[in-house]
């Protein structure tokens, strides 16, 4: 299996863009994770689907970020506009139902907002 | 809301000494998990503990939940330099997401 595949793996942009983060979950995994991690707040939970259907999106900073998972195979996580204090690495992970719920994280996205 | 403490949150140890890395959690929850995580890197599951009085072992790391007492420990034998990393513990029940603690960073000097 090839895990969690998330894209880009790392991001530069200036304030005031939109960053749109990629991830495709783990093959018949039925529930996805967003994650934040950053030195000052450690690995916070942004939103979480289950059955492509969006639980608790309560860790969603503001509504500058919005996210989907039209199928499940693919989620996206969108900031618009960015700034520089959304700078960190999202991380994305997978479970599946059942299977101990243990989640398998991918690479993550390091995002730099200049 | 469930709240997840970790300590040390800092641990600089000796190649070849023991020492025990504490999870503290507030509420009831069924199972725990452990990850490991390299400077720069993703997360790598560790251990499941799924039951009270649960104990997994790998190598020089054994993790142990106490449901009763909301604790986890993760136990160093020996320590080694590849062992230096971050650990996180979090708590779960049901499937409801993972609360985090803040990791403990884990550094093993010769």
């Amino acid at each position: 299996d090839a895990g969690v595949i998330q894209s880009p793996r790392h991001e530069v942009t200036e304030m005031g863009q939109e960053v749109t983060l990629r991830c495709k979950p783990i093959s018949g995994h039925n529930s996805l994770f967003w994650y934040r991690q950053t030195m000052m707040r450690g690995l916070e939970l942004l939103i979480y689907f289950n059955n492509n259907v969006p639980i608790d999106d309560s860790g969603m900073p503001e509504d500058r970020f919005s996210a989907k998972m039209p199928n499940a195979s693919f989620s996206t996580l969108k900031i618009q506009p960015s700034e520089p204090r959304d700078s960190a690495v999202y991380f994305c992970a997978s479970s599946l139902e059942g299977q101990l719920y243990e989640q398998y994280f991918g690479p993550g996205t390091r995002l730099t907002v200049t | 809301e469930l709240k997840v403490e970790q300590n040390p949150l800092f641990l600089s140890m000796q190649e070849g000494k023991n020492y025990t890395i504490y999870c503290n959690y507030s509420t009831t929850s069924d199972r725990l998990y452990w990850y490991r995580q390299d400077p720069g890197k993703s997360l790598e599951s560790l251990f499941v503990l799924l039951s009270n009085g649960a104990v997994k072992q790998e190598g020089r790391l054994m993790a142990s939940l106490d449901t009763k007492a909301r604790l986890s420990t993760l136990h160093i034998t020996a320590a080694v330099h590849d062992l230096s990393a971050t650990y996180f513990c979090a708590p779960s029940s049901g499937n409801t997401p993972l609360v985090f603690g803040k990791g403990t960073r884990l550094s093993v000097i010769a």
